[in-house]
């Protein structure tokens, strides 16, 4: 079975600081990554995602991941940040191996909270 | 725009009401997903439509059901709402194909239940 974990259920930064946002998974085979965010009162919002080659990914507002297969992680980072990136932020992942009813299915972490401060 | 749509954004519905959540899309994507999302939490997946091919999660309650009368639209219909259905209700769609991966979402529905 896939699994996603986010370490901390908040991240504090700094306006113009860099942040990370941690995430760690499990799944049989090689995996599909994603982030989304979420904005109060809104749907998820695609971020970025791995499928394969290079493990660096970069995606919207200027954010990227790194695919790390040892660490089984893919930690989301932006050089610096802005207020206005706070929100809720998920990882999910997807088992490419999966068949059947569970094909496509996406398993999402519990989410970080991400508050950067003016 | 291709997007998702979700009507109405906010339900008010009474304990044991049926209430019905639509959603449509203009991606032309043929598989749709229903979620249910509690306080900031993860996004729980109740079910999924692959073209008509309806698939329910095993832990999905019986008084949840879904439609989809066609590609765009899908319906979720609540029975007989409880006070612990309030949530956020998400849907979301994919092109089932191989070379497409990521899940477009809709705004979501926020029902609450008095």
């Amino acid at each position: 079975a896939q699994s996603v974990a986010q370490p901390e259920d908040q991240v504090n930064v700094a306006e113009g600081n860099p942040l990370t946002v941690k995430c760690t998974y499990s799944v049989s085979g090689n995996p599909y990554l994603f982030w989304y965010v979420q904005y109060p009162n809104r749907g998820l919002q695609f971020l970025l995602k791995y499928i394969t080659g290079d493990n660096l990914v970069k995606g919207s507002y200027g954010f990227e991941a790194e695919f790390n297969k040892s660490q089984t992680s893919f930690h989301l980072k932006k050089p610096s940040a802005l207020v206005s990136d706070s929100a809720l932020y998920f990882c999910a992942v997807r088992d490419p191996n999966a068949g059947g009813t569970s094909y496509g299915k996406l398993t999402f972490g519990q989410g970080t909270i991400l508050t950067v401060h003016p | 725009d291709a997007m998702v749509i979700q009507n109405p954004r906010y339900q008010v519905t009474q304990f044991g009401k049926p209430v019905t959540l639509s959603c449509s899309q203009t991606l032309n994507h043929n598989v749709m997903y229903w979620y249910q999302q509690k306080s900031s939490q993860a996004p729980k997946l109740l079910f999924h439509y692959y073209d008509k091919d309806f698939n329910n999660e095993a832990d999905t309650p019986d008084n949840f059901q879904s439609r989809r009368p066609n590609t765009s639209f899908c319906f979720l219909d609540i029975r007989s709402p409880g006070l612990g259905d309030a949530a956020m209700y998400l849907c979301a769609s994919r092109l089932g194909a191989e070379s497409s991966y990521e899940q477009y979402f809709g705004p979501g529905t926020r029902l609450t239940v008095t």
